[in-house]
């Protein structure tokens, strides 16, 4: 069975700042790793997933997350937030083998930026 | 691109009414999960199937039941509908069970009054 941990509830930031949404996993095998955003009323896009090689991985609307296994967490970062960006961002895994497939998700987290 | 289409986007049923979800998922994806996503909550694993077949269930009440057709379009049945069972469901789909990428609906939002 997996976890995940989503530090902060909400992280309000100014636009243009930085922002880093925390995730922090737990699992007794090896997982993928995900990062979700979730518009008001909408469905939830993919913004980003490891798989498996490099630890940064880069995603759309110029987000990255970088895999950290020996502190397992999948912290997701922008360098320049923008209006659009405030959103609910749900950190998910999945395991790797097995037939089972679900994700698993963390609370969420409710990023809102300020102008 | 074709994207998983579910149906009907809102809904709204009374107590102990019956509900049927409908979800489309994109072309050639044999693998289809649903999801609840209460207010203000994560999104919460119901059941999924491959190929037609159950592969996994999660916390889906009795009083739900579900299916993948020969079309892989999958329906989920909700009976007995309570107050509580309010919540936005999803639908997903992928292809098999080695694809690491499930693809999401817009979701149903069912509101039970």
């Amino acid at each position: 069975a997996q976890s995940v941990t989503q530090l902060d509830s909400q992280v309000p930031v100014f636009e243009e700042a930085p922002v880093e949404l925390r995730c922090n996993y737990s699992s007794s095998v090896s997982v993928y790793l995900f990062w979700y955003v979730q518009y008001p009323n909408q469905g939830l896009q993919l913004l980003l997933k490891y798989l498996s090689g490099s630890t940064l991985v880069k995603g759309i609307n110029g987000f990255e997350a970088e895999f950290n296994k020996s502190q397992t967490s999948f912290h997701l970062r922008k360098p320049s937030v923008h209006i659009s960006d405030t959103a609910e961002y749900f950190c998910a895994v999945t395991q790797r083998s097995g037939s089972a497939r679900q994700l698993t998700f963390g609370s969420g987290t409710q990023l809102t930026v300020l102008p | 691109a074709a994207g998983v289409i579910q149906s009907p986007r809102h809904l709204i049923k009374e107590k102990r009414e019956t509900a049927t979800l409908k979800c489309y998922p994109i072309p050639r994806h044999d693998t289809v999960y649903w999801y609840q996503q209460g207010p203000g909550q994560d999104p919460q694993f119901l059941i999924s199937f491959y190929e037609k077949m159950q592969s996994d269930k999660g916390s889906i009440p009795d009083r739900f039941s579900a299916q993948q057709f020969s079309d892989y379009h999958s329906e989920l049945n909700m009976s007995s509908l309570e107050l509580g069972d309010s919540a936005l469901y999803f639908c997903a789909s992928s292809l098999g069970t080695v694809n690491t990428e499930a693809f999401f609906g817009q979701g149903t939002r069912l509101t039970v009054v």
